[in-house]
């Protein structure tokens, strides 16, 4: 149980496009989704809180226009990295909080985005 | 404001070896979760264990073992007998309430730990 899914698992684009990244609870109902960023040999950086039927709460410094999300039902939360540039490069991961499993969070397995 | 401090940047050991990985945290919360999460070199983590602050008891799970002393403010995690399978980047981690309701926990992590064991 507590499976979480991230499509894609990577993505190439050209600089000035826009990608989406979705997060999806397979097995449970998730309110809250957290989206995160990491660097190479670094921890992660929370970028912001999804919760479900409203609007996401951005930690400081993230760019809301940039990063944005949508978090539409229990179990489905989309990041779209809008005109990408390369320094939007990285290693994208989602979260989801299992309020069934004491809050835990169950991470899916990443995106790999490289913004050319 | 929390922090979580992994003081340990790599670890390296050779395989059978028993490693501990230290975890310190810092919260003025009274009521809280402290997490161990793995993260092997395919990037996805893997949710190892949640413990509340109430409870201090520690926990063994095969050859995982967890040290939780709230006097000190640590979580150290403890592998036995480790296997090569064990080489991964693990990351302590504490919640934090976002609100009065206890919801909406937002983990802090710690700059994790590189454990690498040799065959």
């Amino acid at each position: 149980g507590a499976v979480v899914s991230q499509h894609p698992s990577w993505v190439i684009c050209k600089s000035g496009t826009s990608v989406k990244i979705e997060c999806r609870s397979l097995d449970f109902q998730a309110t809250t989704m957290f989206w995160y960023r990491q660097f190479p040999k670094q921890s992660l950086m929370l970028m912001a809180t999804s919760n479900e039927g409203s609007k996401a709460t951005y930690e400081q410094g993230v760019e809301k226009d940039k990063f944005l999300i949508n978090h539409a039902s229990l179990t489905l939360s989309t990041l779209t990295v809008t005109s990408a540039h390369p320094e939007d490069s990285s290693f994208y991961i989602c979260s989801a909080r299992d309020r069934g499993r004491g809050d835990t969070q169950y991470f899916g397995p990443g995106t790999r985005l490289t913004v050319l | 404001a929390q922090k979580v401090t992994q003081a340990q940047t790599e670890i390296s050991v050779v395989e059978k070896e028993d490693v501990t990985l230290d975890c310190v945290y810092e919260t003025r919360d009274t009521t809280y979760y402290l997490f161990w999460y793995k993260q092997p070199p395919s990037g996805e983590l893997v949710f190892l264990i949640r413990r509340n602050s109430f409870d201090e008891q520690n926990e063994i799970s095969g050859r995982y073992s967890w040290n939780f002393q709230k006097s000190t403010s640590s979580f150290n995690f403890t592998i036995t007998a480790s296997q090569v399978v064990d080489s991964a980047v693990y990351f302590c981690a504490l919640s934090e309430t976002l609100n009065s309701g206890g919801s909406n926990y937002k983990l802090t992590f710690g700059k994790g730990t590189l454990l690498t064991v040799n065959p």
